[in-house]
């Protein structure tokens, strides 16, 4: 099955400082999510990007499909973004019409004040 | 649209019992997934369904599971004889796609399940 690897799989960060995580992928996707899960468990999402660039506030996204990688960008953290960043994809030949998603083992992010 | 819930969000039991986990997805999503996730893991895929039909069991699902979502609305997921390794959290996503369009799932809080 398809491979998801992200890195780093630890990152601890000063409040205000810029972050760069990535997902890397062995296939062709349908569907690629970005999720951050807070300390509860909850998996939140952050944005739906199968390609191109999205931004949502301090948050941006970028997925490179023919490339095979995807990247969050966080700028200015804030503690609050403390949590595990999850990126989950659909592979285009999923043999079927199953549309699970499989999820890379995250980033632990720490944001420290 | 109040979001996927889940219920119970915390179980313990002893082993041997049956649990039973319901999700309430996304009101006219068509589709209904359960995930696992244990401790410093991404969420594995279970199964899903496209309305009431069930179209895919993953291997991790094992005879002792079943899950249902009659009318294609909430879902039941059901552990028999649990066992140790069950201990882990119980995800339900919904998502509202048409045909082979893939579209965002939302996820519920999970339940998370003790077996001691």
């Amino acid at each position: 099955g398809i491979q998801v690897e992200q890195s780093p799989p630890d990152l601890i960060l000063q409040e205000g400082a810029n972050s760069t995580l990535r997902c890397n992928f062995s296939d062709s996707v349908n569907n690629l999510q970005w999720f951050h899960q807070n300390p509860w468990g909850q998996l939140i999402n952050l944005f739906y990007i199968p390609s191109g660039t999205k931004q949502n506030g301090r948050l941006s996204a970028t997925t490179v499909a023919t490339e095979r990688y995807s990247l969050l960008y966080i700028s200015s953290s804030q503690t609050t973004d403390s949590g595990v960043y999850f990126c989950a994809v659909e592979p285009r030949d999923s043999g079927g019409s199953n549309y699970k998603l499989t999820f890379g083992k995250g980033t632990l992010l720490t944001v420290n004040p | 649209d109040t979001g996927v819930s889940q219920n119970p969000r915390h179980k313990i039991t002893k082993r041997g019992q049956n649990v039973t986990f319901r999700c309430d997805p996304i009101s006219e999503h068509n589709r209904l997934y359960w995930y696992r996730q244990t401790l410093g893991q991404g969420p594995e895929f279970l199964t899903y369904f496209q309305n009431e039909a069930q179209l895919e069991k993953s291997r991790l699902l094992s005879d002792r599971f079943s899950a249902e979502r009659p009318k294609g609305s909430f879902s039941t997921l059901e552990i028999q004889r649990t066992e140790q390794g069950d201990s882990a959290m119980y995800l339900c996503a919904s998502s509202l796609a048409y045909t082979s369009v893939t579209d965002t799932q939302y996820f519920g809080p999970g339940t998370r399940l003790t077996v001691l």
